[in-house]
């Protein structure tokens, strides 16, 4: 079955950074657009960064532009998010999610706090 | 930027109750629309995907219309286990997506 799982979530100071890591298997990972969603406590759903099966095109929201950057290893059947210069506002489960169109797989994802 | 504004925040109803949510486009989207329903402490789930085609597995009485700027999400007879959030989500060309604001659906 597909199973996606992050890791890598933790407490980090502002101003610092985090790599985040999606592990995913049950499914032929390298024909697939992936994607990073997060979740504010409380609060609602922000993609934050999309990237195309191959690696090859990324886009971002414009709240983390310049700061974060997603990859992709199709030979390790993960997705990553480096997460730099982090802020308050960053705070937030991080969700990996399979898909171009829609999102039809998710993690359960990893929670990312920014505290000072 | 696309903006996505779906209504109510959030939603009371019965059990058996007809429960309708919207979700409006600031521009035509066509049917670049999806909806999904979030449990606490759970990930996303995928209900609905291009306005009106429901996931398989999913329940036939969840249903989702519309097309331009104006959708629809529709729960035919709400059950215990719906209680939950819903989510309109569009997709652009370069495969980011907008969500809704989301609304909370609880039992009356």
């Amino acid at each position: 079955q597909v199973l996606l799982v992050e890791s890598g979530g933790g407490v980090v100071h502002p101003g610092r950074s985090l790599t985040l890591s999606c592990a995913a298997s049950g499914f032929t990972f390298s024909i697939y657009a992936m994607r990073w969603v997060r979740q504010a406590p409380g609060k609602g759903l922000e993609c934050v960064a999309v990237i195309s099966f191959d690696g090859r095109t990324k886009y971002y929201a414009d709240s983390v532009e310049g700061r974060f950057t997603i990859s992709r290893d199709n030979s390790k059947t993960s997705l990553y998010l480096q997460m730099n210069n982090l802020r308050l506002d960053d705070t937030a489960v991080y969700y990996c999610a399979r898909g171009d169109y829609w999102a039809d797989y998710w993690g359960q994802g990893t929670l990312v706090t920014v505290s000072s | 930027d696309i903006q996505m504004t779906q209504s109510p925040s959030s939603l009371s109803a019965s059990v058996g109750d007809r429960v309708t949510i919207s979700c409006q486009a600031s521009q035509d989207i066509t049917n670049s629309l999806n909806w999904y329903q979030q449990k606490p402490g759970k990930a996303p789930k995928l209900l609905i995907h291009d306005a009106s085609n429901l996931e398989a597995g999913v329940p036939a009485r969840f249903n989702g219309s519309g097309s331009g700027t104006d959708f629809t999400f529709t729960i035919s007879s709400l059950q215990p286990e719906d209680i939950a959030t819903y989510y309109c989500q569009h997709y652009d060309h370069l495969l980011m997506y907008t969500f809704g604001q989301g609304t909370t659906l609880e039992i009356k």
